[in-house]
């Protein structure tokens, strides 16, 4: 899993919680993802981050915030907005930039999380 | 647009004998395309990537893809696979002409018999 750690790696969550899934790396990579995984749909991108101090929403931000203060840390949060957040959350990272599309994303363990 | 498809949600293999999963893509532009395997409850691990050059890419644990740009294809592909290769295989795309983001498919599961 490289560079990359998710905590917890299990998050249990009540009706109306809202919950900060924790994502770091010592990569050094600039750029860095959030995805939703559930079964027979792959990964769906919530968030991603280019540059420290800004974020873009994926195809799925709704009920997600993120925040990217450090360049090594990428938190999310699933607010009570989310009505189905049940899922394994995945976080990654990479090199950024115009020479650099051609470059793999490195992914850390997961957290799976489910909605008590 | 572009996009990335699996056509097969799981392929089932017999230890020995050579595996294929399939992937196709759509881009407008020059495509960067990716394989990914998943083991349960954990992360993606990177195997091989295409951008440029020879079509037949190898990469880890023996895996090796090859891309056909007239049919706009790039199947994963093992002489002999074994039972640990048992796993999720996600196919990703990217269009490397444009700042776009990377697609991943709908991962084919893969299950080898001893």
């Amino acid at each position: 899993d490289g560079g990359i750690t998710q905590s917890p790696k299990y998050l249990f969550r009540k009706e109306g919680q809202n919950v900060t899934l924790s994502c770091e790396q010592n990569l050094n990579h600039d750029a860095m993802y959030w995805y939703r995984q559930d079964p027979g749909q792959g990964l769906r991108l919530i968030y991603y981050s280019q540059i420290v101090n800004d974020f873009q929403k994926g195809d799925i931000a709704e009920g997600y915030s993120v925040s990217r203060e450090k360049k090594e840390s990428f938190p999310l949060t699933v607010t009570s907005a989310q009505k189905n957040p049940t899922a394994f959350y995945l976080c990654a990272s990479s090199i950024e930039g115009a020479g650099a599309r051609g470059n793999e994303q490195f992914f850390g363990p997961g957290t799976r999380l489910t909605v008590l | 647009a572009q996009s990335v498809a699996q056509p097969e949600d799981q392929v089932n293999v017999a230890e020995g004998n050579p595996l294929t999963v399939k992937c196709t893509y759509s881009v407008s532009g020059n495509p960067y395309l990716f394989w990914y395997v998943q083991y349960p409850n954990r992360g993606l691990q990177f195997l091989l990537k295409y951008i440029t050059g020879d079509n037949l890419v190898k990469g880890s644990y023996g895996f090796e893809a090859e891309f056909n740009k007239s049919q706009t294809s790039f199947h994963l592909k093992k002489p002999s696979a074994l039972v640990s290769d048992s796993a999720l295989y996600f196919c990703a795309v990217r269009d490397g002409s444009s700042a776009s983001k990377i697609i991943f498919g709908s991962g084919t599961r893969l299950s080898i018999r001893p």
